[in-house]
């Protein structure tokens, strides 16, 4: 399958940043990138579609001003997480859509403090 | 909107045992079915999917799934498990726009 890579894997930050997320799908153009937060032994919340060229969608209940999401090429999608707070510490995962199925990334685990 | 849920959310079975876990959706339309593994330290893998066709579904590693619609149901199965099984299962339906929609997922402890 696809590879898809995210950078950092862990970040730590202090309450008040900014912290971006990168998600890179390597070897296939993704006109549409998945972000995803994930709970401890807890299942993926889809937050957002991120289309390239155009404003993100997100789902009912994220802050879109503070999970900023640009898509400005059709290999690099960013999360930015905006005035970080403790509880926005969690795994965000993003994914890569080739109209038929998802490739994940590896998830990035950020923790605020 | 679509939602799924997982009935079981942690199994533990000793290996050479059968595997079913459950899946239900809730949409009425057309839908495309997943079911995705999580190994521990791992991201998100493909086990098998259902776009049309065939209800019964054969994915990697002997896993299969059946579509029954009439119980909007699809359930992941296995015939004889393995240790090396142990994961996380997650199920998922795409929706319009789609957007996919994740189960809450089912850990599965398999003992040697």
């Amino acid at each position: 399958g696809a590879v898809v890579s995210q950078h950092p894997s862990r970040v730590i930050c202090k309450s008040g940043t900014s912290v971006k997320i990168e998600c890179r799908s390597l070897d296939f153009q993704a006109t549409t990138m998945f972000w995803y937060r994930q709970f401890p032994k807890q299942s993926l919340m889809l937050m957002a579609t991120s289309n390239e060229g155009s404003k993100a969608t997100y789902e009912q209940g994220v802050e879109k001003d503070k999970f900023l999401i640009n898509h400005a090429s059709l290999t690099l999608s960013t999360l930015t997480v905006t005035s970080a707070h403790p509880e926005d510490s969690s795994f965000y995962i993003c994914s890569a859509y080739d109209s038929y199925e998802q490739f994940f990334g590896p998830g990035t685990r950020l923790t605020v403090l | 909107a679509q939602s799924v849920s997982q009935h079981n959310h942690h199994v533990i079975l000793s290996e050479a045992a059968s595997l079913e876990l459950g899946c239900n959706y809730s949409y009425g339309g057309t839908v495309n079915l997943f079911w995705y593994v999580q190994y521990p330290g791992q991201h998100l893998q493909l086990l098998l999917k259902y776009f049309s066709g065939d209800p019964l579904v054969k994915g990697i590693k002997g896993f299969e799934a059946e579509f029954i619609k009439s119980k909007f149901s699809f359930n992941l199965r296995k015939p004889s498990v393995q240790w090396s099984d142990t994961a996380e299962y997650f199920c998922a339906v795409r929706g319009t726009g789609n957007q996919f929609y994740f189960g809450t997922g089912t850990s599965l402890t398999v003992i040697p």
